[in-house]
């Protein structure tokens, strides 16, 4: 099965500045298959970024994602107080369509 | 619009099973799939499976494999994760997804338990 670590664990950040998010895969993702989620305590997940770099509808333009084969990235341009979250990587070309182990964004 | 509502909380005891319901309304359940994860206390997402809407064909996770199924019924617009032989490590919040996960279920905390 296809590895997606994530780094950093945890990132502090004060509102409106950048982050920059790292999801590496340990073999190359089919088509480019790998999403974003956001996740807060008691919520569902909510989809950001899907097929890498595609934007989900509703989503801020704040937010972009970029990347291919192992290597991707998931950008939060100028944090707003409500981004500060949990945030996973998934890719689904292959099953099983693992998640990384997340990133704590959280507020400095 | 979409919506995906699922099933109330359960408790149950080890070796039991625990069937979750996830009804859809606002699009057809033919023409997504469904996806399951998880999330155990103080821990991340987990996959646990998918199930097509082509043809019904299932993926589940390895460490689940012979213990869910996941089902669809067209007529009702529902989908169904059965998981059996429960441990108190499938203790955790489970989510029905639309498709690859643009629309989410609120969850289900199943709690296993003696």
């Amino acid at each position: 099965e296809i590895v997606l670590t994530q780094s950093p664990g945890t990132q502090s950040l004060s509102p409106g500045e950048r982050a920059t998010l790292s999801c590496r895969a340990s073999q190359s993702v089919s088509s480019n298959y790998l999403a974003w989620y956001q996740h807060k305590p008691g919520q569902p997940p909510r989809l950001l970024i899907y097929a890498a770099s595609s934007r989900a509808p509703g989503i801020p333009d704040r937010f972009s994602g970029s990347g291919s084969g192992t290597d991707f990235t998931l950008t939060i341009s100028r944090l707003e107080p409500e981004d500060f979250a949990f945030y996973y990587c998934q890719q689904y070309g292959n099953s099983p369509h693992t998640f990384g182990r997340g990133t704590k964004l959280e507020i400095k | 619009q979409v919506q995906l509502v699922q099933s109330g909380a359960e408790v149950k005891k080890p070796g039991a099973s625990v069937r979750i319901s996830c009804k859809a309304s606002g699009y057809n359940i033919n023409s997504y799939g469904i996806t399951w994860v998880r999330q155990a206390p103080g821990q991340g997402l987990e996959w646990v499976g998918w199930i097509s809407n082509y043809n019904g064909n299932t993926n589940y996770a390895q460490r689940l494999q012979g213990r869910v199924t996941m089902t669809t019924d067209t007529s009702t617009n529902t989908a169904y994760m059965d998981l059996r032989s429960l441990r108190s490590d499938d203790t955790a919040i489970y989510y029905c997804g639309r498709g690859y996960g643009d629309y989410w279920g609120q969850g289900t905390l199943v709690t296993v338990s003696s």
